[in-house]
């Protein structure tokens, strides 16, 4: 199994273009997590998902999209990028509530400039 | 929502010596308190977790304690090494148990 694995590793933005994070998990995990670290504040949950077609906003949603069409896949989408969307994006999996493990990915490193 | 403290933010010790990482929440309805290790660069992974019918768990050299009187948690890694270098994160679930929330996190740095 390949977990949970995200593109890209690294990418670089200009101030209001848009752009798609990809996450996918081969775990048949049924919940999935978007969440942003920035440097010295932890990891804030962006958007969420409980299976395939059902979405709800986490701590900090504002200027993100999200969708699940299946189970496999949680993509993340930035509309408008903006300065402080700058950050270090992870996704993460788990099988079922949040009492069981949560399985992340290697993260995307987003600058936006 | 629920709101996770946690302290130090940076601890340094010598090798061979024990660390005391500690958390407090807010919501007293959470009921699963799981730590994750992060390395530089790599992605955090589960290390240990505890739930809120147990007070202590054990894993080696690495522990977790629970008050839920108090609301606070603690992780206790004993003889730490170099390779125990890391962020260590606390979190605790919240209401509806399908969302974490994680403490800032707490850079802890082993000497050899």
């Amino acid at each position: 199994n390949a977990g949970v694995t995200q593109t890209p590793k690294f990418r670089i933005l200009k101030i209001g273009q848009s752009m798609t994070l990809q996450c996918a998990q081969d775990m048949n995990h049924n919940y999935m997590y978007w969440y942003r670290q920035d440097p010295g504040m932890g990891l804030k949950l962006i958007y969420y998902s409980v299976g395939a077609g059902i979405t709800d906003k986490g701590e900090v949603p504002n200027g993100y999209n999200v969708s699940r069409s299946t189970t496999e896949d949680f993509p993340l989408r930035l509309e408008l990028a903006a300065p402080s969307q700058t950050s270090v994006y992870f996704c993460a999996s788990s099988h079922g509530l949040a009492g069981e493990t949560q399985y992340f990915g290697p993260g995307t490193r987003l600058l936006v400039l | 929502g629920e709101n996770v403290e946690q302290h130090p933010s940076t601890l340094s010790v010598q090798e061979g010596d024990s660390a005391v990482i500690k958390c407090t929440y807010s919501d007293s309805a959470s009921n699963y308190f799981p730590w994750y290790k992060q390395e530089l660069g790599k992605r955090p992974q589960l290390i240990i977790d505890i739930r809120s019918n147990v007070g202590e768990k054990k894993d080696q050299r690495i522990a977790v304690t629970l008050n839920k009187t108090a609301k606070h948690f603690s992780l206790h890694i004993t003889e730490t090494q170099p390779e125990d270098s890391a962020v260590y994160f606390c979190a605790a679930s919240g209401r509806g148990y399908s969302t974490l929330t994680f403490g800032k996190g707490t850079m802890l740095l082993v000497s050899p």
